[in-house]
């Protein structure tokens, strides 16, 4: 699976848009961008995934840039709630592939009364 | 609440015991992984069930084992435990493709070797 980087912490004010980037510049044609995020110690919650196209949910929007070797996790409005670290992850979802998670470290998110 | 359980919540034991953690994945679902999420390793996949098949290993140590069940449910099982061992253990579970689906996660069950 791809690597990703992304930014160790960031903060938003409450009732911002959090914009949370991610690199994966060894993204291949069949990978998808995966976002999920682990409240404090809790299971990690799935968000929102994508291949190319921008995708939008309930939770929040993942724009996918056109050579795909980046994104940017959207939460149009930041809640206390949000705060958790957020997960990238990068990986193939086809029939015998492994379809583990691999985590990284993650970015920190941490919202602002 | 996302469907998946995990017991006991918590467990602590001492070097050298075995212990048994327990997950019963969403109604339907056929596959089950286990994560564990230590403080220096991050969240590390383990190993992964569908239908009662392993389908995948991780970086799963040999001392651990698991397996699935009839019923879907799984069991995880770690013997001769060491202070290492110690770790929120997660399992989570997807819908039948087995495949990339989202991951479901339990709430984990933490383990503390004394």
């Amino acid at each position: 699976d791809a690597k990703t980087t992304q930014p160790t912490s960031m903060d938003c004010a409450e009732g911002r848009a959090a914009n949370l980037p991610c690199n994966h510049s060894t993204i291949s044609g069949n990978e998808y961008v995966y976002w999920y995020r682990q409240i404090h110690s809790q299971g990690p919650q799935y968000i929102i995934h994508g291949l190319k196209n921008n995708e939008t949910n309930e939770m929040a929007s993942l724009i996918i840039t056109e050579d795909r070797k980046s994104s940017t996790l959207i939460l149009p409005h930041a809640t206390l709630r949000d705060t958790a670290v957020y997960y990238c992850i990068v990986r193939v979802a086809m029939a015998g592939a492994n379809s583990k998670l691999t985590f990284g470290k993650g970015i920190t998110l941490s919202v602002r009364p | 609440d996302s469907g998946v359980t995990q017991t006991p919540k918590h467990l602590i034991t001492a070097t050298g015991q075995r212990v048994t953690l327990r997950c019963s994945p969403r109604s339907g679902d056929l596959s089950v992984y286990w994560y564990q999420q230590s403080l220096d390793q991050g969240l590390q996949f383990l190993i992964q069930y569908y239908n009662g098949e392993e389908r995948a290993k991780g970086n799963i140590l040999e001392r651990f084992s698991a397996q699935q069940f009839p019923d879907l449910h799984s069991e995880l099982n770690l013997s001769s435990l060491e202070l290492g061992d110690s770790a929120l253990y997660f399992c989570a579970s997807t819908g039948d493709r087995g495949y990339g689906d989202e991951q479901f996660f339990g709430p984990g069950t933490r383990l503390t070797v004394l």
